[in-house]
């Protein structure tokens, strides 16, 4: 099983800055088949990018990602208001498709 | 307009069982593998299983193996998750999603509550 870990925990930020997300996986995530989730309270997860650096739909540019093999990050250039959040990564390489424990982003 | 609705979570006893349903309407069910993710209350995601788009894999959690069955009728654009042997630990909400890593279209369920307890 690939376990994923996420730093920091808890990041907090204000609005404008920039926030770097990092996720680390126990062994290589084969074709970067590694996810990012953003979830607010109370509602389910949205997928914000897959394959390490592609943007789902709608999803706005500010965001990005990086990385490969065991080493990833996701990137939000400019903090919205709407981006305090939990977000969490998850590999999809190999079964079973486990998520990291994610990270808070909070208002500083 | 996509949506997906999950049906079927409740209280059950420990060593109980409880079958989840998730009704898909507005893509077309029958091309997409579909999985079960959990999240027990104020903790984080749990992957719990995925079936490919005909059923001809599954896959599983290994906290559920031996205990879960994920399944799909086609037919009816519905996927399932029997839960048998219920344990305290699998309290959670449980979501059904296309989750999008394939074409980036991600759909998820509002959530159904399952309660094991005595």
């Amino acid at each position: 099983e690939i376990v994923l870990t996420q730093s920091p925990g808890t990041l907090s930020l204000s609005p404008g800055e920039r926030a770097t997300l990092s996720c680390g996986a126990s062994q290589s995530v084969s074709s970067s088949y590694l996810a990012w989730y953003q979830q607010k309270p109370g509602q389910a997860p949205r997928l914000l990018l897959y394959g390490a650096s592609s943007r789902a739909t709608g999803i706005p540019d500010r965001f990005s990602g990086s990385g490969s093999g065991t080493d990833f990050t996701l990137t939000i250039s400019r903090l919205e208001p709407e981006d305090f959040a939990v977000y969490y990564c998850q590999q999809y390489g190999s079964s079973p498709f486990t998520f990291g424990p994610g990270t808070k982003v909070d208002i500083k | 307009q996509v949506q997906l609705v999950e049906s079927g979570g409740g209280v059950v006893q420990p060593g109980g069982s409880l079958r989840l349903s998730c009704a898909v309407s507005g893509i077309t069910f029958s091309s997409y593998g579909m999985h079960w993710v959990r999240q027990a209350p104020g903790k984080g995601l749990d992957w719990v299983a995925f079936i490919r788009y005909d059923g001809s894999n599954k896959y599983y959690a290994d906290s559920v193996k031996g205990r879960f069955t994920i399944s799909r009728d086609n037919s009816k654009n519905t996927l399932y998750l029997q839960m048998n042997s219920l344990r305290a630990e699998d309290t959670a909400v449980y979501y059904c999603a296309k989750v999008g890593v394939t074409d980036g279209w991600g759909y998820w369920g509002q959530g159904t509550l399952v309660t094991v307890s005595s």
